[in-house]
């Protein structure tokens, strides 16, 4: 079974500039997540996605962050424009309905110069 | 909210030492608790998980036991290989996670 995946598992752009990470979780897992580490601190929470319903967002940092999850299946998480606070690496997770485990991606690492 | 406090690093040790990552926690109601790892290069992989209290998680030779009364997950392991370098979290939650900060440990032949 495939497990969380992400793209671009790294990209480089310039402040100003828009980037869009994209995620596929696990098949059958309607639960989605966000999270991000920047400048090696701690995994922060950002926002959860039951099926396409935005079930909190109380993480995400401002409006340049925009997440959508279109028909309940991928999501992507939109940075525009992008900032130099931003980089980090940004994980996607996704679980089971009512499920304690939650299963995260390699990661999509974003230097933003 | 819930928080995890996680013993910083980095931590540096030989073949076959004794590990221990300590990990304390503050969170309302009866959160899982987990650790999770990162690898060189690599994402965040999960190591193991406790559900409820004095749970014991285990995997890859790695033991971490849920103390309710001292609200504590300390990970370890009683001989850790080169292979076992990479950098652990700590986390607690159910729906949403909140991790510690991050041990990044490193193992010398």
């Amino acid at each position: 079974e495939a497990g969380v995946t992400q793209f671009p598992s790294h990209s480089v752009i310039e402040k100003g500039q828009t980037v869009t990470l994209r995620c596929d979780p696990i098949s059958g897992h309607d639960n989605l997540y966000w999270y991000r580490r920047v400048m090696g601190k701690e995994i922060k929470f950002l926002l959860h996605f039951v099926k396409e319903s935005k079930q909190d967002e109380s993480g995400m940092p401002n409006n340049r962050f925009l997440a959508e999850r279109t028909g309940g299946t991928y999501s992507t998480l939109k940075v525009q424009p992008a900032e130099l606070e931003d980089s980090g690496v940004y994980f996607c997770a996704s679980s089971q309905p009512g499920g304690r485990t939650i299963y995260f991606g390699e990661g999509s690492w974003l230097t933003v110069v | 909210g819930d928080s995890v406090t996680q013993m910083e690093g980095p931590v540096t040790l030989s073949e076959e030492a004794f590990l221990t990552i300590n990990c304390t926690y503050t969170a309302t109601g009866y959160p899982s608790l987990f650790w999770y790892v990162q690898y060189p290069g690599e994402g965040l992989q999960l190591l193991l998980k406790a559900t409820k209290a004095d749970d014991k998680g285990s995997n890859k030779g790695f033991e971490a036991t849920y103390r309710k009364e001292t609200t504590s997950f300390h990970l370890e392991k009683g001989s850790v290989q080169v292979s076992d370098s990479a950098v652990y979290f700590c986390a607690t939650g159910n729906e949403k996670l909140t991790f510690g900060t991050g041990t990044r440990l490193t193992i010398i032949p």
